[in-house]
């Protein structure tokens, strides 16, 4: 199994609150994604980062911020948490470049409500 | 961007069964995986696919890129295949950007 972990693994908080969510793997690939599962669709993409301080946006990227300081860690930041935003979140990591196989493999998931 | 449909949404089976879900897209595409995702949430690598075929034990897929589809075939179910089935997929123009369908819901009963 790839070694990605997230935490915390659940968490309640209230609109309007600031929350982090983090994502580290050990091994040392390049390419990390933040997704999201609501009930009854697959996942959608966030943000997804490229390298060390390399990020971008994905699908559903608003209301969302992402940091990634060191290859090992990527840090998902609801600024101001809304109802709208519980979810389930997964983050991926992939080893190659734009050629070649990315297949991605993904994290254990966070289950965030925001009441 | 890509579309990915999957079908059917959802699929009872009697234990032992042999089934097939099917995974369309709209577009030319780098990457194409196949994933289960369990009772427990856990999201599990099944087959990374692009074109061509691939066995894993009692599963096989088979992606025919010039076509634009993906089979994957579950034989003699069991009931911890039970779970939902994921297609995604990446775009020529949109590498490393998963495009999921929404999956195939299955059940298997003993």
């Amino acid at each position: 199994d790839a070694g990605i972990t997230q935490s915390p693994r659940h968490k309640v908080t209230e609109t309007g609150t600031p929350v982090t969510l983090r994502c580290h793997q050990t091994e040392n690939h390049r390419y990390m994604y933040w997704y999201r599962q609501d009930p009854g669709h697959g996942l959608r993409l966030i943000h997804y980062s490229y390298g060390v301080k390399d990020t971008d946006k994905g699908e559903v990227s608003d209301g969302y911020s992402v940091s990634r300081s060191k290859t090992e860690d990527f840090l998902l930041t609801l600024e101001s948490a809304t109802s709208s935003q519980t979810s389930v979140y997964f983050c991926a990591i992939s080893e190659s470049g734009t050629s070649g196989n990315n297949e991605q493999f993904f994290g254990p998931g966070t289950r965030l409500t925001v009441l | 961007g890509i579309q990915v449909e999957q079908s059917p949404p959802d699929l009872i089976l009697q234990e032992g069964a042999n089934s097939t879900l099917r995974c369309n897209f709209s577009d030319s595409v780098n990457n194409l995986q196949w994933f289960h995702q369990n009772p427990w949430g856990q999201l599990i690598n099944l087959f990374y696919i692009p074109s061509g075929t691939k066995q894993n034990g009692r599963l096989s897929a088979t992606t025919v890129a010039t076509e634009r589809y993906s089979l994957l075939y579950i034989s003699s179910s069991q009931t911890t295949d039970s779970g939902v089935y994921f297609c995604a997929v990446d775009g020529t123009d949109s590498w490393g950007k998963l495009q999921f369908g929404a999956g195939t819901q299955v059940v298997v009963t003993p």
